[in-house]
């Protein structure tokens, strides 16, 4: 009964591919999140979607690109990956939006690109 | 520049004793600080959230603190057990235009036997 899930956990892959991550959460959140944890473990959030809508989306390269088909789902797709990409990309739902709203954490993918 | 900073980067103690993590925020108009713990490979999960009326919270072992005047926090953790071992992360909300969130780079703590 897992609340936030990701796959895959691990993804190794080489410069130039494109990759997808997905997310899903059973918690009947309206808000989801995509962060990225670097090396430096600093957390820092990428994007946010409302009810399927982009609500935040801070300064990340176009390369990264995220769709939500429904409000339980938001994947991340990146083109082109590069070597700076590698790190843990940890997606996030709740109830509410940012100004309140507690966050669940998914367990993480672990991206290395080689 | 909106800032979080946290103290000590990392912390080993022994087990059964007690220990003080530092949050220090230049966020301004302050909303609401939230600390996390983030056991290794996996994501954050919420320990208190705090928000400008209240100075003191407690969750079982773990107490917050927070003074908003000051703009500093701290997670006080009584009789340390092994699965205390984690990172704990200060997250602290403004609000300008819209919600922000910014994320402290978080204290490692290792309980040892």
């Amino acid at each position: 009964d897992t609340a936030v899930s990701q796959t895959p956990k691990y993804l190794v892959t080489q410069m130039g591919n494109d990759k997808s991550i997905k997310c899903e959460q059973n918690l009947g959140h309206d808000t989801m999140y995509w962060y990225k944890q670097d090396s430096k473990k600093f957390l820092k959030i990428m994007f946010s979607y409302n009810n399927k809508e982009l609500i935040i989306n801070e300064t990340v390269p176009n390369r990264f690109s995220p769709k939500s088909p429904d409000k339980a789902h938001l994947n991340l797709h990146i083109n082109s990956l590069e070597l700076g990409d590698s790190a843990v990309y940890f997606c996030a739902s709740s109830p509410e939006g940012l100004a309140n709203g507690e966050q669940y954490f998914g367990p993480g993918t672990r991206l290395t690109v080689t | 520049k909106n800032q979080v900073e946290q103290s000590p980067q990392s912390l080993i103690i022994l087990e059964g004793k007690n220990c003080t993590l530092q949050c220090n925020y230049t966020v301004s108009p302050f909303s609401n600080l939230r600390w996390y713990k983030q056991d290794t490979g996996r994501g954050p999960v919420s320990l208190t959230i705090m928000t400008f009326s209240e100075n003191t919270k407690s969750n079982g072992r773990y107490t917050a603190t927070l003074d908003a005047d000051t703009k500093q926090s701290s997670l006080h953790i009584t009789a340390s057990q092994l699965s205390d071992s984690a990172s704990y992360i200060c997250v602290v909300r403004w609000y300008s235009s819209a919600s922000k969130i910014i994320f402290g780079s978080g204290t490692r703590l290792s309980i040892r036997p």
